[in-house]
């Protein structure tokens, strides 16, 4: 099993371009998460997906969009990037402890992004 | 004020020295997570618990939930545990992780 997979590792946008982050998991879990991390602060949830075709907000979801169309992808969107995400991002995948609650999460390798 | 706070931020020890990680939250919380960020960036679960104490090897984490207190120890240290220990809380969907420890193990 290749686990939580993340593509790119590495990217540099310019001001106002767009792309698409994709994690991919393998593990047949429900919850995913996206992340991002910055220097001296906590990973901050951006969007997350309790299962195939939902999406909600998390803590930092301004300036991205998300998608979970296939149970086993969540792709993350900027539109319009800006350098303020300047970050790591991180992907996180999990299956639901009893009762709904978020259980033992498994990570991404992360995705280095620069934007000038 | 962040949600979520661990001290000491950094932390040199010596091979085979008792370590201990403290980390205090001020929400309600379903469970309490510590994770363990590689030097290369990848991060793995360690712990998830919401009473008592787990131990897995040479890790040992307590949480007091009345207190809302948690700790790792890492008993035995060695250069090998060299890393950033996160700690996290989580309550419905929701997670707020807290800023780090780095741990540095000299020989």
């Amino acid at each position: 099993n290749a686990g939580v997979t993340q593509t790119p590792k590495f990217r540099v946008l310019k001001t106002g371009q767009s792309m698409t982050l994709l994690c991919a998991q393998d593990m047949n879990h429900e919850y995913m998460y996206w992340y991002r991390q910055d220097p001296g602060m906590g990973l901050r949830l951006i969007h997350y997906s309790v299962g195939e075709g939902t999406t909600a907000k998390g803590e930092v979801p301004d300036g991205y969009n998300v998608s979970r169309l296939k149970k086993q992808n969540f792709l993350l969107g900027l539109e319009s990037a800006a350098p303020s995400q300047t970050s790591v991002y991180f992907c996180a995948s999990s299956y639901p402890e009893a009762g709904g609650e978020r259980n033992e999460q498994f990570f991404g390798p992360g995705t280095r992004l620069t934007v000038l | 004020k962040n949600e979520v706070e661990q001290s000491p931020q950094n932390l040199t020890a010596q091979e085979g020295e008792f370590i201990t990680i403290n980390c205090s939250y001020s929400v309600g919380i379903s469970a309490l997570h510590w994770l363990q960020q590689h030097p290369g960036g990848g991060i793995v679960s360690l712990f998830m618990l919401s009473s008592g104490k787990k131990k897995h090897g040479r890790l040992i984490a307590t949480i007091n939930i009345q207190e809302k207190h948690s700790s790792l120890h890492i008993t035995a240290s060695h250069p090998r545990d060299s890393a950033v220990y996160i700690c996290a809380v989580s309550f419905g969907y929701d997670m707020r992780f807290g800023a780090g420890t780095r741990l540095t193990v000299k020989p």
